[in-house]
């Protein structure tokens, strides 16, 4: 089945750090790629989202791009501020070739940010 | 004119009751799920309906059954609670699209379930 592996947290970081979290996936189809980020006491928030390979995704300095040769979506921003603190998620939405896909969302173990002033 | 809500949002209970939490979304989607968040922050999906027809069941216990009376709105409700059913429970819906995949999925902001 579909499985999403993110990179173990919690990660701590000092404000203007460069910030890395790595994504790998497996899918039998053609999945697309979701970054979403939970802020404490908070629902989901789709972060940015990549549907084919090649495609990169970036909204509020971060940035993934869909690397389907190395299964991978890594999350990326080059200076993170302390509002970023929150929990990470990579998810994958299968899309079956010719069929409806509903949407069901596989997700990472999620990932844990700290940024220190 | 919250987009996905969920009530209540703090949820303290006694094994063995039975309680429910409802979901409500004002986006137009037509496809509504349910999501587990366990204690160390995992995600997994229970439940999804799409134009009212269960369409997602992933073994889920049958003390869990979800009803959706029309497309906005996608209730849980859960028979003899155990300590193990703590969690919180998110909402969310989007749109269903033949070929599908990439849609976004909209997040309430959780019901907080303690069985004591």
């Amino acid at each position: 089945g579909d499985s999403v592996t993110q990179m173990e947290g919690p990660v701590t970081l000092s404000e203007e750090a460069f910030l890395t979290i790595n994504c790998t996936y497996t899918a039998t189809g053609y999945p697309s790629l979701f970054w979403y980020v939970q802020y404490p006491g908070e629902g989901l928030q789709l972060l940015l989202k990549a549907t084919k390979a090649d495609d990169k995704g970036s909204n509020k300095g971060f940035e993934a791009t869909y690397r389907k040769e190395t299964t991978s979506f890594h999350l990326e921003k080059g200076s993170v501020q302390v509002s970023d603190s929150a929990v990470y998620f990579c998810a994958l939405s299968e899309r079956g070739a010719g069929g409806t896909s509903y949407g069901k969302l596989t997700f990472g173990q999620g990932t844990i940010l700290t940024v220190h002033p | 004119d919250t987009a996905v809500s969920q009530t209540p949002k703090y949820l303290v209970t006694q094994m063995g009751n039975d309680k429910s939490i409802k979901c409500e979304q004002n986006l137009g989607h037509d496809t509504m799920y349910w999501y587990k968040q366990d204690s160390k922050k995992f995600l997994k999906i229970m439940f999804s309906y799409n134009n009212k027809e269960l369409i997602i069941n992933e073994t889920v216990p049958n003390r869990f059954s979800p009803k959706s009376p029309d497309k906005a709105h996608l209730n849980l409700h859960i028979n003899s609670l155990e300590l193990g059913d703590s969690a919180v429970y998110f909402c969310a819906s989007s749109h269903a699209r033949a070929s599908g995949g990439g849609e976004t999925q909209y997040f309430g902001p959780g019901t907080r379930l303690l069985v004591l």
